[in-house]
């Protein structure tokens, strides 16, 4: 199995400029969550996806955030305009729920270092 | 509502001692407990979880954790530490779908 697989694994950009986060969740996985790591914040959770449909997105910090899941094998997170506060590590995960409160292990991709000048 | 907390920032131990992490969580339910460990400029990888199935868990790398209700609490222990445990540990509580995270532990190990 090769995992959650996120690119590019590194993104440098300028403030105002368009960035767009990719993730290929494991095969068979109903479920796909964007997160973001931060020193000052932790771990937030933006948004998530149940079988591509997007169940909650209350942790999307504002409108220059979207999230698009147009199959099940792929899911974009997109910043635009990027501003230098965007700048953290962005991980995508992926489990397979069965029920909404089961012991599901939800499964990191390596994720996406974005620094925004 | 559910929550976690993990005491310690860091804590520091030299190798071949013992490791102890911390976690107390807050839950109106039974619940299920995961720890996540995450190795510099990677992913979180589950080392275990716990789902009521027993008490005393055991995960990946010697790790294990012992769920104990009456202090709500879910803390982590390795007999020995090796220089590669070196990493930040997360605790976590299922929250429906979502998980609920610790702060998170930075593990140091001194030689």
């Amino acid at each position: 199995d090769a995992g959650v697989i996120q690119s590019p694994r590194h993104e440098v950009t300028e403030m105002g400029q368009e960035v767009t986060l990719r993730c290929k969740p494991i095969s068979g996985h109903n479920s796909l969550f964007w997160y973001r790591q931060t020193m000052m914040r932790g771990l937030e959770l933006l948004i998530y996806f149940n079988n591509n449909v997007p169940i909650d997105d209350s942790g999307m910090p504002e409108d220059r955030f979207s999230a698009k899941m147009p199959n099940a094998s792929f899911s974009t997170l997109k910043i635009q305009p990027s501003e230098p506060r965007d700048s953290a590590v962005y991980f995508c995960a992926s489990s397979l729920v069965l029920t909404s409160g089961s012991s599901d292990t939800q499964y990191f991709g390596p994720g996406t270092r974005l620094t925004v000048l | 509502a559910q929550s976690v907390t993990q005491l310690g920032s860091h804590v520091s131990v030299s190798e071949g001692a013992l490791v102890l992490l911390r976690c107390n969580y807050s839950s109106s339910v039974p619940p299920y407990l995961f720890w996540y460990v995450q190795y510099p400029n990677q992913g979180l990888q589950l080392l275990l979880k716990y789902t009521s199935a027993a008490t005393l868990v055991k995960g990946i790398n010697g790790f294990e954790a012992e769920f104990k209700k009456s202090e709500t609490s879910f803390h982590l222990t390795k007999p020995s530490a090796h220089m590669s445990d070196a990493a930040e540990y997360f605790c976590a509580v299922k929250r429906n779908y979502q998980l609920i995270w610790g702060a998170g532990t930075k593990l140091i190990i001194k030689p």
